[in-house]
């Protein structure tokens, strides 16, 4: 079954870039047929979507965070990335990757906690 | 963009009892989008159900998932002591995703 892990900086600064990476193993982003997500959970508060990339390149945001959001896919390195500019204080949160099938289940990562502070 | 409304916002039960959560829809979702999640305190959410009614890998028979169109719900038989968590609904059909606000299930 997939398995998903997210990496990156755990430790942002005030208008500096958010930049994770999720890997992907037990099956391949270029097989196709799913979405390859970004979620988020702010602490104490609920689930967030950021966007998700096709394997394509197609990337679709939250219109809420579309200004400062891109997502990449590597098929290569079987990865997808998320790059998120200008962070503040509200953008401190949990951090999954996802995928989205319609004719099978999603999977997530555990996630990874992203902290903005100077 | 679809919403979806949870209810209730937090339920109190004991266990061995039925829980019924709902989520509704503002717009009609095709059933094979609506998933439900179990969270519990500093934990990933954990999948449930998918598809409205397709349980996951490992979920107990006690999980249920049922509804079309704007209004599913998700079915606990009877309650076990590590069932006490929030619980989110998620459509995944269409763009932007979005999630229910949760429920909070908790013990009474």
């Amino acid at each position: 079954q997939l398995q998903l892990q997210e990496s990156g900086s755990g430790l942002v600064k005030p208008s500096q870039t958010l930049s994770l990476i999720c890997a992907v193993s037990g099956g391949f982003i270029s097989s196709g047929g799913r979405s390859w997500s970004w979620i988020r959970q702010p602490p104490g508060k609920g689930l967030e979507w950021i966007g998700y990339i096709y394997k394509s390149g197609n990337a679709y945001y939250n219109p809420s965070l579309r200004s400062r959001v891109t997502i990449s896919v590597d098929t290569s390195k079987n990865e997808f990335s998320l790059r998120l500019t200008s962070v503040t204080a509200a953008d401190t949160a949990v951090y999954y990757c996802a995928t989205e099938s319609v004719v099978g289940r999603p999977y997530w990562g555990q996630g990874t906690l992203v902290t903005v502070s100077s | 963009e679809i919403v979806l409304t949870q209810s209730p916002g937090t339920l109190s039960l004991s266990p061995g009892e039925r829980a019924t959560l709902s989520c509704r829809a503002s717009h009609s979702i095709s059933s094979s989008y609506l998933g439900w999640y179990q969270q519990k305190p500093g934990q990933a959410p954990r999948l449930l159900i998918y598809g409205a009614s397709s349980r996951a890998t490992g979920i107990p028979d006690r999980f249920s998932g049922s509804g079309s169109v704007t209004d599913f719900t998700l079915t606990i038989s009877r309650l076990e002591p590590e069932d006490f968590a929030v619980y989110y609904c998620q459509q995944y059909g269409s763009s932007p995703l979005t999630f229910g606000q949760g429920t909070k299930l908790e013990i009474k």
